[in-house]
C-alpha cells in the first residue's frame, strides 16, 4: 500500500499567487515526521520544511507552509507569493517513528507561470 | 563546503562494466543512505547505514555493494551493470532525533547511464 500520495502529477500557478499540493500518508505510527522536498531541473533534492506528529502548529519557513490535518492524514505544501524559481518537481516524504528511511510521493511537478 | 558530496555527477557506462560512485558527508550525521530515483522520478530507498552499520537493504539486487569505511563515506559499487540500472543515484545522510523528526540532507546526484 502507498504510504504516501500526491495526488496531482502537475499543477500551473500564476506568479505572486498561492498554491497548494497535496500529500495524504498512511501509518499507524502514532510518531512520524513528514517532509516536503524540492528538485529543480538541475536534479538537486532541497529540503523545505517538516512537520512533527505531535507538533500542535503548523510548519512555516518563509513563503512555504504545511497545512497539517492529522485526522485526514494530510499534509499539504502551501507556497505563498509564487515566484518562477518556485518551479520544480515537489516531493512530500514520512518518516516512521524511529525508521531509518524517509518514504516518497511521487511528486508534483510545478510550473509558475509570469 | 558541500555538506553531502557524491562523485562523479555523471556516468556513462557499457553493460557488464563495474563502477563505483562514492559518497561522503561533513556533517558529522551518523546515517547514511543510498537512494535510487527511476526515470519516471521516482525516490525509493536501496540502503541506510547507521555508524559503518547497515540497517536496511531494500530487495537491490546483490550487483549492488554498499561499503561504509567510516561514518562520513558511504560508498556504492555496482557490478555487472545493467540497462534496468540507468537511473539517478543520490546519497544522503541525517542525523537521528527520534520520534521521525530527522530531516536527510541529499547530494547532488549521480546520473548513471548504462549503454
Amino acid at each position: 500500500a502507498q504510504k504516501i500520495t500526491q495526488t496531482q502529477p502537475g499543477m500551473f500557478v500564476q506568479e505572486k499567487e498561492a498554491v497548494t499540493l497535496d500529500c495524504t500518508y498512511d501509518t499507524s505510527d502514532p510518531s512520524y515526521g513528514l517532509f516536503w522536498y524540492k528538485q529543480p531541473s538541475s536534479g538537486e533534492m532541497i529540503f523545505l520544511i517538516y512537520q512533527g506528529s505531535y507538533d500542535q502548529q503548523n510548519a512555516t519557513e518563509g513563503r512555504y507552509s504545511l497545512n497539517f490535518q492529522k485526522a485526514r492524514k494530510s499534509a499539504n505544501l502551501v507556497i505563498s507569493a509564487s515566484q518562477l524559481g518556485d518551479s520544480a518537481m515537489y516531493f512530500c516524504a514520512m518518516r516512521e517513528g524511529d525508521g531509518n528511511k524517509l518514504v516518497f510521493g511521487a511528486g508534483t511537478i510545478l510550473r509558475v507561470k509570469s | 563546503d558541500t555538506a553531502v558530496s557524491q562523485t562523479p555527477k555523471y556516468l556513462v557506462t557499457q553493460m557488464g562494466n563495474d563502477k563505483s560512485i562514492k559518497c561522503e558527508q561533513n556533517l558529522g550525521h551518523d546515517t547514511m543512505y543510498w537512494y535510487k530515483q527511476d526515470s519516471k522520478k521516482f525516490l525509493k530507498i536501496m540502503f541506510s547505514y547507521n555508524n559503518k552499520e547497515l540497517i536496511i537493504n531494500e530487495t537491490v539486487p546483490n550487483r549492488f555493494s554498499p561499503k561504509s569505511p567510516d561514518k562520513a563515506h558511504l560508498n556504492l559499487h555496482i557490478n555487472s551493470l545493467e540497462l534496468g540500472d540507468s537511473a539517478v543515484y543520490f546519497c544522503a545522510s541525517s542525523q537521528d532525533r527520534g520520534q521521525g523528526s530527522t530531516e536527510a540532507f541529499f547530494g547532488q546526484g549521480t546520473r548513471l547511464t548504462v549503454v
